[in-house]
């Protein structure tokens, strides 16, 4: 059974600031999600990706398949940044995602 | 071309009645996955259907929830006899393929509430 953990739970910053939210887990995996998630809302997936990086304005998620690690980095944060932001992992023996319990981010003005 | 359609946006039920979430997937897209986000909890993993077939129901309370998703229509979860522990965000994600490394796009979920 895959178990995924993101830090920080929480993460308040300044407007400006690079952030970066920490994702890993325990098992081979097919791939890496990353999702947001607003107070109330949808999820919106951001990424996904099994090797490497990608960029999507300011986001940027990476992944090391031999760390079982993940990244997602914002430049230049923006209060419509704050969201709460989480990792899944698909594979790893389970038809569905598993996921982290999210990191709720704050970006002050 | 539309997202992933998931109604009632909210539902409140009394304790004992019956639940009915609707999840109508992308345009094109055969494979369902419900997800269900409990207070202060991260997301769950319940079932994984394609049509009129459910491949993976590891996740699924035994007693009073099941799923469909017949050849038409849209996909249903249906939790029968609610109790207040049912109270909870559910998700619909669906994805055009089969295989673990698919995207899955979601839906903006049902929050059920339990009175």
């Amino acid at each position: 059974k895959n178990e995924v953990e993101q830090s920080p739970q929480n993460l308040t910053a300044q407007e400006g600031e690079f952030i970066t939210i920490n994702c890993s887990y325990s098992v081979g995996i097919s791939a890496l999600h990353w999702l947001q998630q607003h107070p109330g809302g949808g999820i919106v997936s951001l990424f996904m990706l099994s090797s490497g990086k990608k960029k999507h304005g300011r986001l940027i998620a990476t992944i090391n398949i031999q760390e079982k690690h993940s990244s997602l980095h914002i430049t230049a944060s923006h209060p419509r940044d704050s969201a709460v932001y989480i990792c899944a992992a698909s594979g790893g023996g389970a038809d569905g995602l598993t996921f982290g319990k999210g990191t709720h981010l704050i970006i002050q003005p | 071309n539309a997202g992933v359609m998931q109604n009632p946006r909210h539902l409140v039920r009394r304790r004992g009645q019956e639940a009915r979430l609707r999840c109508s997937p992308m345009k094109g897209h055969s494979h369902v996955y419900w997800y269900r986000q409990l207070p202060e909890e991260g997301l769950k993993f319940m079932v994984y259907l394609q049509k009129e077939n459910i491949i993976d129901e590891s996740g699924m309370p035994k007693e009073r929830f099941s799923a469909e998703f017949p050849k038409e229509g849209p996909s249903i979860l249906r939790i029968q006899q609610v109790v207040r522990g049912d109270s909870a965000a559910y998700f619909c994600a669906s994805s055009s393929r089969t295989g673990r490394d698919q995207p899955q796009h979601f839906g903006d979920g049902t929050r059920l509430s339990i009175l």
